[in-house]
């Protein structure tokens, strides 16, 4: 069965201090591993889209990375307004459709 | 663009009624989905559909229907609301037909008392 397991659950940081989001999968046959980013009370915003092991994407303060079996969301000098949850998403190539498995996310807040 | 519009934002139901929860996307994508999000549990797909007319069951089902008439719109019906539908739900769409990254709607939030 395929599995996500987002770490921490919950990181507080202060305005600033870089870190990382951990994402380890178990899937069988990657097709796409995903980030998103969800504020309360939204639906999930789109972020990156991961293929293969060793591929990197960035988006401002935020670059996504991916090795075989997990994937990092790394936060450079990150503000106030990256705070919210960031959610990872794997899909397979598996099953009667291409299945989506999400997380549970990783709540994040930067204090100024 | 629009993008993915979802109506009611809220909705309380008492247990057995039933109701519609619309979703549209003004993106022209063939790939429509719908989720709910519970706490402590990820996203979790419920039906999709890859083009107007073609539906199938995601991983949460039961209790649930849609149809697809046109690339637009994708309703979810509640068929005898519980209890345990209480949650959020997420329309999503995606430009990939197989369902890869998704776009989402704002989410309704239901409460079945």
């Amino acid at each position: 069965e395929d599995q996500v397991t987002q770490s921490p659950e919950a990181l507080r940081l202060q305005e600033g201090e870089s870190s990382s989001l951990n994402c380890s999968y178990t899937v069988s046959g990657l097709r796409g591993l995903f980030w998103y980013r969800q504020d309360p009370g939204k639906g999930p915003e789109f972020l990156f889209t991961l293929y293969s092991a060793g591929e990197e994407k960035e988006k401002e303060r935020l670059k996504a990375t991916l090795t075989k079996k997990e994937s990092f969301l790394h936060i450079t000098a990150p503000k106030p307004e990256d705070s919210a949850t960031y959610l990872c998403a794997v899909q397979a190539n598996s099953g009667g459709y291409q299945k989506v498995t999400f997380g549970i996310g990783t709540k994040l807040q930067v204090i100024p | 663009n629009a993008g993915v519009t979802q109506t009611p934002k809220f909705q309380v139901l008492k247990t057995g009624q039933s109701m519609t929860l619309q979703c549209a996307q003004d993106m022209n994508h063939e790939y429509m989905s719908w989720y709910r999000q519970d706490p402590g549990m990820g996203l979790r797909l419920i039906h999709y559909s890859v083009g107007a007319g073609i539906t199938d069951q995601g991983e949460v089902p039961n209790g649930y229907n849609v149809s697809r008439s046109t690339t637009e719109d994708f309703p979810l019906r509640l068929l005898s609301a519980a209890p345990s539908q209480t949650s959020v739900y997420f329309c999503a769409s995606s430009p990939d037909r197989t369902g890869g990254a998704q776009y989402f709607g704002p989410g309704t939030r239901l409460t079945v008392l």
